[in-house]
């Protein structure tokens, strides 16, 4: 069955860690892929995407994503965590077939220690 | 509008009574998402329309589930005979098109007691 997994479901650092959520999915054709995050009391936004080209995309308050087609994977990074960046992580693909639609992960809980 | 907007934001209902969640997405976006958020759970996907039309309904638990968008804007979620485990977040999302970034809603907390 086509799904996204996210393996890490809780993840402690302290600031000035380094970051990397895991996202593999599983479907063979064409993707596009999406990290969303949500930050305690707001709504789910978009932090960035891939849908071509260089497959090391950046977005946001310094994230980054690189895409793995071999992996089928397309895991977040970030060099450097701050506090503000304790948040629910989430990642979605697009599988294109006859009925196109947007799945999510199972989400990872990133908790930043001050 | 300026963003996604639900209503109402939390709904208590009694087991067995039916409920209905409003969707209004942004002006201009054609496709409409529902996910259900869970606690401890991801985004589980409901349903998505395509301006008024729905292609992929798969993600809806049971009959007890339906959903319905009208002049390709407004979209409604009805949920028949509440049970306790269908107690969630329940989000909304636009986008302009199908491969674009969704714009959630914030969500519509329902508690089923």
């Amino acid at each position: 069955a086509q799904s996204v997994s996210q393996h890490n479901h809780h993840v402690i650092l302290s600031e000035a860690a380094s970051l990397e959520l895991g996202c593999n999915y599983s479907y063979g054709g064409t993707v596009n892929l999406f990290w969303y995050v949500q930050y305690p009391g707001q709504h789910l936004q978009l932090l960035l995407k891939y849908f071509s080209g260089d497959p090391l995309v950046k977005g946001i308050k310094g994230f980054e994503a690189e895409f793995i087609k071999s992996k089928f994977s397309f895991n977040l990074r970030k060099p450097s965590v701050q506090w503000s960046d304790t948040a629910e992580y989430f990642c979605a693909v697009i599988l294109y077939s006859s009925a196109s639609k947007i799945i999510f992960g199972s989400g990872t809980r990133l908790s930043i220690r001050p | 509008g300026a963003g996604v907007s639900q209503s109402p934001s939390n709904k208590v209902t009694e087991k067995g009574k039916d409920v209905e969640l409003r969707c209004d997405p942004i002006s201009g976006h054609t496709a409409l998402y529902w996910y259900r958020q869970s606690l401890g759970q991801g985004l589980e996907f409901l349903i998505y329309f395509q301006g008024n039309s729905a292609p992929d309904k798969s993600g809806l638990p049971s009959d007890r589930f339906s959903a319905e968008r009208t002049g390709g804007s407004v979209s409604t979620l009805t949920i028949q005979r509440t049970q306790q485990e269908d107690s969630a977040v329940y989000l909304c999302a636009s986008s302009l098109a199908t491969d674009s970034p969704l714009h959630f809603g914030n969500g519509t907390r329902l508690t089923v007691t």
